[in-house]
């Protein structure tokens, strides 16, 4: 079946650094993904889309510039925290629909554990 | 967006039990799917049902959708210690919101050997 893989599963640095998480689809092109953030306890927020060829569209309240977003090929968007502080801290995972399957479940990766010190 | 509502927020059955989860949405919506997440995991599909479907089975699992009460249920029935899990309902709207997917904040499920 169709699979979404997402790397690193964990990251831990300092204050300031960025971090690049990658969300791939491994075995289905997906021209648009999905990037979501749930903090401990809590349910999943949509962040943002990521259009593969074009700019990233953003959910209400999420920064452009903190959170970049490259959707660069047809199997990998990433997904860079930059200047990460603490309060960024949180579990991101990225989503994909393989096309042509109109609606149905998306593809979820494993999720990436950001932790900044 | 907003988010939709579930309850319970924690069950704690023992196997053999059934288990019963609610959400309730705000929205109008092409469909509902539930998830189940492992603790630090990612999200495994569970089952969708869509706006003009009211009753859907899987296995152990059985789904509802009332749209006029904008509302769902999932049943496990016969719970496994191994069903414990969190589990989200989430919502899809369609249209310009296609595969965008609001989620509901979850039912946390421990089934007790």
């Amino acid at each position: 079946g169709a699979v979404v893989s997402q790397h690193p599963s964990w990251v831990i640095c300092k204050s300031g650094t960025s971090v690049k998480i990658e969300c791939r689809s491994l075995d289905f092109q997906a021209t648009t993904m999905f990037w979501y953030r749930q903090f401990p306890k809590q349910s999943l927020m949509l962040m943002a889309t990521s259009n593969e060829g074009s700019k990233a569209t953003y959910e209400q309240g999420v920064e452009k510039d903190k959170f970049l977003i490259n959707h660069a090929s047809l199997t990998l968007s990433t997904l860079t925290v930059t200047s990460a502080h603490p309060e960024d801290s949180s579990f991101y995972i990225c989503s994909a629909r393989a096309p042509g399957q109109g609606y149905q479940p998306q593809h979820f990766g494993d999720g990436t554990r950001l932790s900044i010190l | 967006s907003q988010q939709g509502e579930e309850d319970p927020q924690a069950l704690s059955i023992q196997e053999g039990e059934n288990a019963t989860m609610n959400c309730s949405y705000k929205t109008s919506i092409n469909n509902l799917q539930w998830y189940r997440q492992n603790s630090g995991r990612g999200l495994v599909h569970l089952i969708l049902i869509r706006s003009n479907e009211r009753e859907k089975h899987s296995g152990r699992l059985r789904v509802t959708l009332d749209t006029s009460k904008k509302s769902s249920s999932l049943l496990i029935t016969a719970s496994r210690a191994a069903d414990t899990a969190s589990y989200f309902c989430a919502t899809e709207a369609g249209g310009t919101s296609y595969g965008k997917l609001t989620f509901g904040q979850g039912t946390i499920l421990t089934v007790h050997p």
